[in-house]
């Protein structure tokens, strides 16, 4: 059974400071992972994909992932946090190369201080 | 190229009714999937339909039914609403079922009461 776990519901930054969003996942076939955003009352945005390539994948808006197998995460960075990067961030696999079968965790709000 | 719609934006359903949600995929996209997402929770996979057949389906029970027309556009169908039923409901779409990525809709807001 896949399943993909977000560390922390809940994470604040000042802005500026760097941004990490922490997501481990369990897969019995090789993982395609992907990172999104959704703002308030909108749907998701695909920030960054893994599939198999390079290890560190580099998405939209400065954001980059960290694929490790040996530890099974695919954590998400941003050097330095913005306050339009508020929102509500969520780590999915996918099933096999069908990327609309998603199973996603439960979502990390990131808040931004000024 | 216009992006993938979904309608209506809310609605409100009484427990025990159907109800019937649309998405129009993205132009060129022959595979939409389904998801529900419970308030604090991370969207749930529903089912998949890939050129008007089924390709897929999560632990959801037999109320919840979809459908897939030649030009791709889909409906979910939810009977017998049940209160946790309330929850936001995306559709994606995607070029094709393999190795392409999914774009998500807005999503529609069913409360059910």
């Amino acid at each position: 059974a896949q399943s993909v776990t977000q560390l922390g519901s809940h994470v604040s930054v000042s802005e500026g400071a760097l941004v990490l969003l922490r997501c481990n996942y369990s897969s019995s076939v090789p993982p395609y992972l992907f990172w999104y955003v959704q703002y308030p009352n909108q749907g998701l945005q695909l920030l960054l994909k893994y599939t198999s390539a390079a290890t560190l994948v580099k998405g939209i808006n400065g954001f980059e992932a960290e694929f490790k197998k040996s530890e099974t995460s695919f954590h998400l960075t941003k050097p330095s946090a913005h306050m339009s990067d508020a929102a509500e961030y969520f780590c999915a696999l996918g099933g096999g190369t069908s990327y609309g079968k998603l199973t996603f965790g439960q979502g990390t709000i990131l808040t931004v201080h000024p | 190229e216009t992006g993938v719609t979904q309608s209506p934006t809310h609605l409100i359903k009484t427990r025990g009714q159907q109800v019937t949600l649309r998405c129009s995929s993205q132009s060129g996209h022959n595979t939409v999937s389904w998801y529900q997402q419970a308030l604090g929770q991370g969207p749930q996979f529903i089912f998949q339909y890939y050129r008007e057949e089924e390709n897929g389906r999560g632990n959801f029970p037999p109320r919840f039914s979809g459908l897939q027309f030649p030009n791709y556009s889909s409906e979910l169908n939810v009977n017998a609403l049940e209160l946790d039923d309330s929850a936001l409901y995306l559709c994606a779409s995607s070029p094709e079922h393999l190795n392409t990525e999914a774009f998500f809709g807005q999503g529609t807001r069913l409360t059910v009461v």
